[in-house]
C-alpha cells in the first residue's frame, strides 16, 4: 500500500529540547516536503527536497532543519523548539509525474 | 493580495443540495491545480486534479478558467459525509516546485 508515515503522532516537549519528527514514503518519489498547519493560517511549507541531498527552504523555515540522506526518508529537526512551534505538522510526498501530493497522518507538537 | 484565495465559509447546506466553491489564484504562470479534502485534524487527501477541459468524478466536478484565474469545485447531491474543509492547491510552472495552498473552504452538510 502506498503511504507516507510520520512519527511520533503526538509529542509534548519543553522549550529547547531537541527533537526529530521522522517521515518515510514507499512510493519512490523524489520530491518531499514538510508543512505546518495553524488555525487561520492554513498549510505553510517549511522545507522541501527535490531529491537526495537536495533541500531548500519553503515559506517558514526559521527554527527548522531537514536532511535527505535517503530517498524514502525526510526527517524534520527542531534543534531548540520554542512555544511558537506548537503546531500540526504534515510530511508530504509528491508524484513525479502529476504533482499530486500524498500526506502523512500528521504530528501534533506542543512545546511548553 | 494572497496568492490563492478561497472563501472560508462555512457553507452550511442540507443533504441533497448542490454547492460550489471557487478559488482564485494570482500567478498566471501556474501549471497544476488540485482540490484536496481535509477532515478535522486529519491529513489532506487528494480529491481531484483540475484540468483545462474540466473533469468530473461522480458527484464532483472541477473546472479551470485560466483567463479569469480561478478554479471551481461543484458538489451535487451533497451527503453528510461530504462535510469537511476543501483546499485549493496551485503549483507553478517549471523551476522549483512550491505548491501554494488556499486556506480552505469549510462545508457542513446537515440532515
Amino acid at each position: 500500500e502506498a503511504q507516507v508515515t510520520q512519527n511520533p503522532r503526538y509529542l509534548i516537549t519543553v522549550t529547547g529540547k531537541k527533537l526529530t519528527v521522522t517521515c518515510s514514503q514507499n512510493m519512490n518519489h523524489e520530491y518531499m516536503s514538510w508543512y505546518r498547519q495553524d488555525p487561520g493560517l492554513g498549510l505553510r511549507q517549511i522545507y522541501y527536497s527535490m531529491n537526495v541531498e537536495v533541500t531548500d527552504k519553503g515559506d517558514v523555515p526559521e527554527g527548522y532543519k531537514v536532511s535527505r540522506k535517503e530517498k524514502r526518508n525526510f526527517p524534520l529537526i527542531l534543534e531548540s523548539p520554542s512555544p511558537n512551534q506548537t503546531s500540526l505538522y504534515f510530511c508530504a510526498s509528491t508524484s513525479d509525474r502529476g504533482y499530486e501530493q500524498y500526506f502523512g497522518p500528521g504530528t501534533r507538537l506542543t512545546v511548553t | 493580495r494572497k496568492e490563492v484565495e478561497q472563501d472560508p465559509g462555512p457553507f452550511n447546506v442540507p443533504e441533497g443540495a448542490t454547492v460550489a466553491f471557487n478559488c482564485t489564484y494570482s500567478n498566471s504562470a501556474s501549471q497544476s491545480f488540485f482540490w484536496y479534502r481535509q477532515d478535522c485534524r486529519k491529513e489532506p487527501k487528494l480529491l481531484m486534479s483540475v484540468y483545462s477541459s474540466g473533469n468530473e468524478d461522480g458527484r464532483f466536478t472541477a473546472q479551470l478558467n485560466r483567463a479569469s484565474q480561478y478554479i471551481s469545485l461543484l458538489i451535487r447531491d451533497s451527503k453528510l459525509s461530504d462535510s469537511a474543509t476543501y483546499l485549493c492547491v496551485v503549483t507553478p510552472r517549471g523551476g522549483s516546485y512550491i505548491p501554494t495552498f488556499g486556506r480552505g473552504t469549510s462545508l457542513i452538510v446537515h440532515p
